[in-house]
């Protein structure tokens, strides 16, 4: 299956700081997604994006699929954005959607 | 509303115990799936099916089993077989052909 990098693995911020999330991956995806897994566990869907750019409030995401990567843009922090988010994607003709192991943000105040 | 539930939310179980996690989804969704999550790690498939009666291995499929005879149900039975059975199990299930996966809150198993 294909290898799926997140970086940074954690990163603090203080309240109101703007961060950019990076995940690539080792080859050709489809389906990428963007996830926050909140403190009890669920995974809560923040963007669809197999390609292009989307905004949703203070959260945006770009993904370049020739490249291989994908970018989530938080702005403005806020304590409640703390969690670890995910990047998935699934390859060509398969169902798989392989994970990385994810960013764990701590947004303090 | 719509959603997908799991339960129960939390597990206590002795080795050597069958153990069955429900999910059910109200969704429509013809595609269901299983996966674990250990701590700091990412999620790996356990499990999926596509259409009723119907179901796949994913990467760690050993020690676990499944069935869909509903559309709306996909259980997962974490058999004695498992040898590190201890984790967070979260189900999804996918809208239509896009790929796009929506999970349930989650089931916390330990075993004791």
């Amino acid at each position: 299956g294909i290898q799926v990098e997140q970086s940074p693995p954690d990163l603090i911020l203080q309240e109101g700081a703007n961060s950019t999330l990076r995940c690539n991956f080792s080859d050709s995806v489809n389906n990428l997604q963007w996830f926050h897994q909140n403190p009890w566990g669920q995974l809560i869907n923040l963007f669809y994006i197999p390609s292009g750019t989307k905004q949703n409030g203070r959260l945006s995401a770009t993904t370049v699929a020739t490249e291989r990567y994908s970018l989530l843009y938080i702005s403005s922090s806020q304590t409640t954005d703390s969690g670890v988010y995910f990047c998935a994607g699934t390859q060509t003709g398969a169902n798989n959607l392989f994970f990385g192991t994810g960013t764990r943000l701590t947004v303090i105040p | 509303d719509g959603g997908i539930t799991q339960s129960p939310k939390y597990l206590f179980r002795k080795e050597g115990q069958n153990v069955t996690l429900s999910c059910e989804q109200n969704l429509n969704h013809d595609a269901m799936y299983w996966y674990r999550q250990d701590p700091g790690q990412g999620l790996r498939l356990i499990y999926y099916s596509q259409i009723v009666n119907d179901f796949q291995k994913g990467d760690i499929a050993e020690g676990y089993s499944v069935s869909r005879e509903k559309k709306e149900s996909f259980p997962l039975t974490v058999t004695s077989a498992q040898k590190n059975p201890t984790a967070f199990y979260l189900c999804a299930s996918c809208k239509g052909n896009t790929g796009e996966l929506f999970f349930g809150e989650g089931s916390r198993l330990t075993v004791l």
